[in-house]
């Protein structure tokens, strides 16, 4: 079975540029995640959805991230403009369900701003 | 919210000995708390989770208990290997019983020397 994929694995950016990460979660998996793990710290949970539909978003800072999972499948997380201290690892997750089941994590995304 | 404290950040222990890493949660109603294990590189690997009605689980050469009452749970790794250095993160469900939004502790460091 294949596991979480993402893309790009590294990105370097200027602050004030916009970037984009894209995930595809498990095949079936109706529940994804998007994290953000700053250096030394745990992940931290940004958006989550299920299915096509918003879980939970109160700690994605909206006023320069958003998230789309466009049919259900596959989401990409985007930050416009970005900030000095948006450098962190973007990890995305999925689950079979909303609740209860395990949370496959991908590679995770390096994205660092200069 | 949940709270998730974690110790020790850094620990070291002699190939064959025994690691124990401990957590403290703030929501009683949280009842499920897995450990994760990210490699260097790698997204965070699920290597054993435990639901509030039971006290301990275990597989192969880990471990790990919960205390209700006291709020803490803790991960035992016995017999120790080189393989096993990483970083492990604890973490307990965000919105209480019944919800999966993972809030995670800092994580500890695991240096196995040979």
């Amino acid at each position: 079975e294949a596991g979480v994929a993402q893309s790009p694995r590294y990105k370097i950016i200027e602050k004030r540029q916009s970037v984009a990460f894209w995930c595809n979660p498990i095949s079936g998996h109706a529940t994804l995640y998007w994290y953000q793990q700053i250096l030394g710290q745990g992940p931290k949970l940004l958006i989550q959805f299920q299915n096509n539909g918003v879980v939970d978003d109160s700690q994605l800072p909206k006023d320069r991230f958003s998230a789309e999972r466009l049919k259900g499948v596959d989401s990409t997380l985007k930050i416009q403009p970005a900030k000095l201290e948006d450098s962190a690892v973007y990890l995305c997750a999925s689950s079979g369900s909303g609740g209860g089941d395990t949370q496959y994590f991908g590679p995770g995304t390096r994205l660092t701003v200069l | 919210g949940e709270n998730v404290e974690q110790h020790p950040s850094t620990l070291s222990v002699q190939e064959g000995d025994s690691a124990v890493i401990k957590c403290t949660y703030s929501d009683s109603a949280s009842n499920y708390f897995p450990w994760y294990k990210q490699e260097l590189g790698k997204g965070p690997q699920l290597i054993i989770d435990i639901r509030s009605n039971v006290g301990e689980k275990k597989d192969q050469r880990i471990a790990v208990t919960l205390n209700k009452t006291a709020k803490h749970f803790s991960l035992h790794i016995t017999e120790t290997q080189p393989e096993d250095s990483a970083v492990y993160f604890c973490a307990a469900p965000r919105g209480g019983a019944g919800s999966y939004q993972l809030t995670f502790g800092k994580g500890t460091k695991l240096s196995v020397i040979p």
